[in-house]
């Protein structure tokens, strides 16, 4: 198994731009995330996703957009690209049914620069 | 909204010290994870801990369950230069269906 892969690695991108990071998983997990970590801080949830068509917004949705057509993949789309949102995003991946708990399994991060 | 105070914010240390952190939280947790993120790269568990009072062990780490349900902590024996990197708690509440992350303890270890 792959686990979760992320693309790009990284981008810069002018304000106003749209881009969209792509997140897969290989491991037939419900939960995806999306989360994005500013430099010297924690982890921050955008949004998550409990299955192929359900989205619900996390701590920090605004700015960003995301769809769950499958199992598999969770993009997360920036529409108008503002220097807040220079980052680096992480997607994770979970299946709490399998395991006894929810352990999130992450993918490599994309950086984000928006200049 | 719900957060994890994790302490040390940072710790600098020299190779073979022992390293102790915590993460506490204002209200009951059912589950305490341990990730590690090394420099660029994503999150990784390191261990999870499922009950109150379970002391769990993963080589040279060990993480222990608070009783109160309230806390963690995080021990490193005899570190490493490649310990190095930041030091995650999170933790599910009663009930939540999304991880609490903490706000990491970066671990520096000099030879």
């Amino acid at each position: 198994n792959a686990g979760v892969t992320q693309t790009p690695k990284f981008r810069i991108l002018k304000i106003g731009q749209s881009m969209t990071l792509q997140c897969a998983q290989d491991m037939n997990h419900n939960y995806m995330y999306w989360y994005r970590q500013d430099p010297g801080m924690g982890l921050k949830l955008i949004y998550y996703s409990v299955g192929a068509g359900i989205t619900d917004k996390g701590e920090v949705p605004n700015g960003y957009n995301v769809s769950r057509s499958t199992t598999e993949d969770f993009p997360l789309r920036l529409e108008l690209a503002a220097p807040s949102q220079t980052s680096v995003y992480f997607c994770a991946s979970s299946n709490p049914y399998r395991e006894i708990t929810e352990t999130q399994y992450f993918g490599p991060g994309t950086r984000l620069l928006v200049l | 909204g719900q957060q994890l105070n994790q302490s040390p914010q940072s710790m600098f240390i020299q190779e073979g010290e022992d390293v102790s952190m915590n993460c506490t939280s204002s209200s009951i947790f059912n589950t305490w994870l341990w990730y590690k993120q090394d420099p660029g790269e994503g999150p990784v568990l390191l261990i999870a801990l499922y009950k109150a009072g379970e002391l769990t062990s993963n080589g040279r780490l060990t993480a222990q369950f608070g009783i109160t349900r309230k806390d963690s902590f995080l021990n490193i024996s005899a570190s490493i230069p490649s310990d190095v990197g930041i030091y995650f708690c999170a933790g599910h509440s009663p009930g939540a269906d999304k991880l609490i992350f903490g706000t990491g303890t970066r671990l520096q270890v000099f030879p």
